[in-house]
């Protein structure tokens, strides 16, 4: 069983809109920390953001925020006015008890200007 | 400035070669690790090492082999065991386990 799902292959935004990449997981972990990666074109992957299970607060980190339902399982990232350096891929990743990450098959953002 | 170096950025291999990927980083960081990523598909570990000297296999370890003799350097050769070596290989380094992972800017590996 998929352990992230992804439902989002694809995405257009405009420019300046705010973007919700949907990230939901399966785990039976209480201690579990969840990620989210950014691979543009080049390849690299830049980390973005991270939130861990007992965090009470939704993760923040400049236009980027974590909006984290434990109960539904789930871990949208939320890009607030979008700009055209945004467009990428966009990876949730989770880390399990044994540290190893498990990831997503990914969202293709695109910004149009 | 600190980071993580993968070179070649292009890799050709022949049908029965080895080949070696490089990863070099100058983090201080003490786990490093390898993934495979695939079109359309999120990244699966190969290997990882939390010391030098020490590495664990990952979910697809047949067919590739590691070294840690140094902190800075994780290099990762793909055998010819490995039979669909065509893939992005991407290395990452951590502070230590279950840390942040950073990466560096991947390989990408044809066979010929």
């Amino acid at each position: 069983a998929q352990k992230i799902t992804q439902t989002q292959p694809g995405m257009f935004v405009q420019e300046k809109e705010a973007v919700t990449l949907d990230c939901t997981y399966d785990t039976s972990d209480q201690s579990y920390g969840l990620f989210w990666y950014k691979q543009p074109s080049s390849g690299e992957m830049i980390f973005l953001i991270y939130q861990g299970s007992y965090d009470e607060q939704n993760a923040t980190e400049g236009r980027y925020s974590l909006n984290f339902q434990k109960a539904r399982k789930s871990a949208n990232l939320v890009i607030s006015a979008s700009q055209l350096g945004d467009s990428a891929m966009y990876f949730c990743a989770m880390r399990e008890l044994n540290y190893q990450l498990i990831w997503g098959a990914g969202t293709k953002l695109i910004i149009k200007p | 400035d600190g980071g993580i170096t993968q070179s070649p950025k292009y890799l050709f291999r022949k049908e029965g070669q080895n080949v070696t990927l490089s990863c070099e980083q100058n983090l201080n960081h003490d786990a490093m690790y390898w993934y495979r990523q695939d079109p359309g598909q999120g990244l699966r570990l190969i290997y990882y090492s939390q010391i030098v000297n020490d590495f664990q296999k990952g979910d697809i370890a047949e067919g590739y082999s590691v070294s840690r003799e140094k902190k800075e350097s994780f290099p990762l050769t793909v055998t010819s065991a490995q039979k669909n070596p065509t893939a992005f290989y991407l290395c990452a380094s951590s502070m230590d386990r279950g840390n942040i992972q950073y990466f560096g800017a991947g390989t990408r590996l044809s066979v010929l």
